[in-house]
């Protein structure tokens, strides 16, 4: 049972271009909402995390839009680079989880030159 | 600060062996996460450690998976006797504290069962 539902699969965009990465979730109790960077061969790296009482949050090019009624979260990349292909992967979890993440199935975006 | 170590990177073994990998977190953290990822899936977590007492493992198939963390530091993840199913990608992960902290992964141990 996945608790945490990603799309696309896959994306490719040309550089410069902006990349959105959509997900949902079914557990109200999710409180915690990362996302993660994984370049092959590598591990997770996070990315960027924001929690429910805030709509957006933004670092640099990378930002999170949270719609709680909606039970949806995304991740746009603006201005998107070669250097950002990789797969990216949202997350949740709740505070009374010791900090345990489900894991969506992951976006594999790549940045045409 | 060193990131989280693992060993091996790379382990090929036939259905019905066993083996083992390895894990160093980073120095001071008191969590520890093994997941398993299967290509083209996101990371499922397997155990959790807190210091070296199990806070969750109901997700670990118990007949074939074992784990420990000795001393609170360094951990092991055996599987004996893999499947073919258990190819996969092992990422360990650590973390300061618990839902509140940051989880820092190590590269993983891309495990083939032939």
């Amino acid at each position: 049972q996945q608790q945490v539902k990603q799309s696309p699969q896959s994306l490719i965009v040309q550089k410069g271009g902006i990349s959105i990465i959509n997900c949902a979730y079914e557990n109200t109790a999710f409180d915690y909402f990362p996302w993660y960077q994984q370049f092959p061969g590598k591990g997770p790296a996070l990315l960027i995390a924001i929690r429910p009482d805030v709509s957006e949050k933004k670092e640099g090019r990378f930002t999170i839009s949270f719609n709680k009624s909606a039970k949806q979260f995304s991740l746009h990349i603006m201005d998107s680079q070669p250097g950002d292909s990789a797969t990216y992967f949202c997350a949740a979890s709740m505070g009374d989880s010791w900090g345990k993440l489900q894991f969506g199935a992951g976006t594999q975006v790549v940045v045409t030159p | 600060e060193a990131g989280v170590a693992q060993s091996p990177r790379y382990k090929i073994i036939e259905k019905r062996q066993s083996v083992a990998f390895w894990c160093n977190p980073i120095s001071g953290h008191a969590t520890l996460y093994w997941y398993q990822q299967i290509l083209g899936q996101g990371p499922k977590l397997l155990i959790q450690f807190q210091n070296n007492g199990v806070v969750d493992d109901s997700q670990l198939p118990k007949d074939r998976f074992s784990a420990e963390r000795l001393k609170g530091v360094d951990s092991t993840l055996k599987i004996q006797p893999a499947k073919l199913e258990d190819s996969a990608v092992y990422l360990c992960a650590s973390s300061f504290g618990t839902s509140l902290y940051e989880q820092y992964f190590g590269p993983g141990t891309r495990l083939t069962v032939t």
